[in-house]
């Protein structure tokens, strides 16, 4: 079956570590996001990328870092410059351009202990 | 920018009834796209409605329907003979292709009950 898959779901970590979320899609898509979700705040757009090798800021970019070296592969780090990490983390993507719907994956829960 | 504004954070639905969604929305550009998506409490996102902004025509899938006003700048949900499955979080989105990058701006959620 085509789809978005995110590992883990559930992640715990301590404060002052890296931790890297996965995002796997096998839809051939050629862009990839990346949002943040908190109670009350919608979702927010940390990175995207709609070509390989090459990905652009989102809103809320500070504190995180991804790659795109492969088209279907968009893999998030958090990084410990993030100040509050934990947060509800959804991986999307669709077809470049027009009104192509936009595919999420099941999403991970990351908890800072 | 584009903003996406959401005003109802919470609304309730007697099941079977009818319910409708607010959505305003803020853009110069002329061409775009509209969505709703809706969040059951799995967090899985699941697109409910698309509407493009060239056609006058209101979207309608099943028993969910847009009221899309291009001058107001609004893009409301309509949900009719509500059942429980419909209990989620709803979220109006749009799509923007400023800058030659395209990506879905959203508000920040109504919250749906559906009472029995």
């Amino acid at each position: 079956d085509g789809g978005i898959t995110q590992s883990p779901k559930y992640l715990f970590r301590k404060e002052g570590q890296n931790v890297t979320l996965s995002c796997e899609q096998n839809l051939n898509h050629d862009a990839m996001y990346w949002y943040r979700q908190d109670p009350g705040q919608g979702l927010r757009l940390i990175y995207y990328s709609q070509i390989v090798n090459d990905f652009q800021k989102g809103d809320i970019a500070e504190g995180y870092s991804v790659s795109r070296e492969k088209k279907e592969s968009f893999p998030l780090t958090v990084t410990s410059a993030q100040k509050n990490p934990t947060a509800f983390y959804l991986c999307a993507s669709n077809q470049f351009w027009g009104g192509n719907e936009q595919f999420f994956g099941p999403g991970t829960r990351l908890t800072v202990l | 920018a584009q903003t996406v504004t959401q005003s109802q954070p919470e609304m309730s639905v007697q099941e079977a009834e009818t319910v409708t969604l607010s959505c305003t929305y803020d853009t110069s550009e002329s061409d775009y796209y509209l969505f709703w998506y809706k969040q059951p409490p799995s967090r899985q996102m699941i697109l409910v409605i698309r509407q493009e902004a060239y056609k006058q025509q209101n979207a309608t899938e099943n028993r969910f329907s847009v009221n899309f006003q291009k001058a107001a700048k609004s893009f409301s949900l309509k949900i009719s003979d509500s059942q429980l499955g419909d209990a989620a979080m709803y979220f109006c989105a749009y799509r923007t292709s400023q800058g030659g990058s395209e990506k879905l701006v959203f508000g920040k959620g109504t919250k749906l009950t559906v009472n029995p």
